[in-house]
């Protein structure tokens, strides 16, 4: 069974400091990706970062890094230079890519960043 | 230039009542979805749409049932409204077969059963 799993359902970060958001799977299958979403409070649901399961080097997008570590089975989120703007519930997620599931993502509970000035 | 849109934003009804909600993407993907996000934000797959086929069903109450026009769309329609699908439903597509690519997301439709 697949499963994603976020231990931090809050965090609070300072202005312009890095912080790093938890996100741990669970798969037997040997294919997959791993995805950051971000959500405001707006609603949304934002694109941050992918990781591909075969991938040798670590996502990094801007601000946003991803810290894949295979054999932890981990995927952190990493935001350097935290801003105001950040404060959202972030969403860890997991793609099996072969199969029937077709695509579908297994979400993590979330965990709801503030950032405070 | 929205690429996934639905309608609508919100929906506010009474239990019993039937009701949809619209869909559609013009990213030319192949593969469409329905999330449901509940109370304490966590989302799970219902269904899933490749070429107007239905792929996945999970577990979900018969009262609701996709549609799919064709592959730019995909409806939900919901009979019988009960007060626990109170909740954010979010259509979502993809082009399958290409591995590194997210899933866009619609804005959501956030549906309150009274």
């Amino acid at each position: 069974a697949q499963k994603i799993t976020q231990t931090q359902p809050g965090m609070f970060v300072q202005e312009k400091e890095a912080v790093t958001l938890d996100c741990t799977y669970d798969t037997s299958d040997p294919s997959y990706g791993l995805f950051w979403y971000k959500q405001p409070s707006s609603g949304e649901m934002i694109f941050l970062i992918y990781q591909g399961s075969y991938d040798q080097q670590n996502a990094t997008e801007g601000r946003y890094s991803l810290n894949f570590q295979k054999a932890r089975k981990s995927a952190n989120l990493v935001i350097s230079a935290s801003q105001l703007g950040d404060s959202a519930m972030y969403f860890c997620a997991m793609r099996i890519d072969r199969g029937s599931t077709l695509g579908r993502l297994y979400f993590g509970r979330g965990t709801q960043l503030t950032v405070w000035p | 230039d929205t690429a996934v849109s639905q309608t609508p934003k919100y929906l506010v009804t009474q239990m019993g009542n039937d009701k949809s909600i619209k869909c559609e993407q013009n990213l030319g993907h192949d593969t469409m979805y329905w999330y449901k996000q509940d109370s304490k934000k966590f989302l799970k797959i219902m269904f899933s749409y490749n070429n107007k086929e239905l792929i996945i069903n999970e577990t979900v109450p018969n009262r609701f049932s996709p549609k799919s026009p064709d592959k730019a769309h995909l409806n939900l329609h919901i009979n019988s409204l009960e007060l626990g699908d109170s909740a954010v439903y979010f259509c979502a597509s993809r082009q399958s077969g290409v591995s590194g690519n997210e899933q866009f997301f619609g804005p959501g439709t956030r549906l309150t059963v009274l």
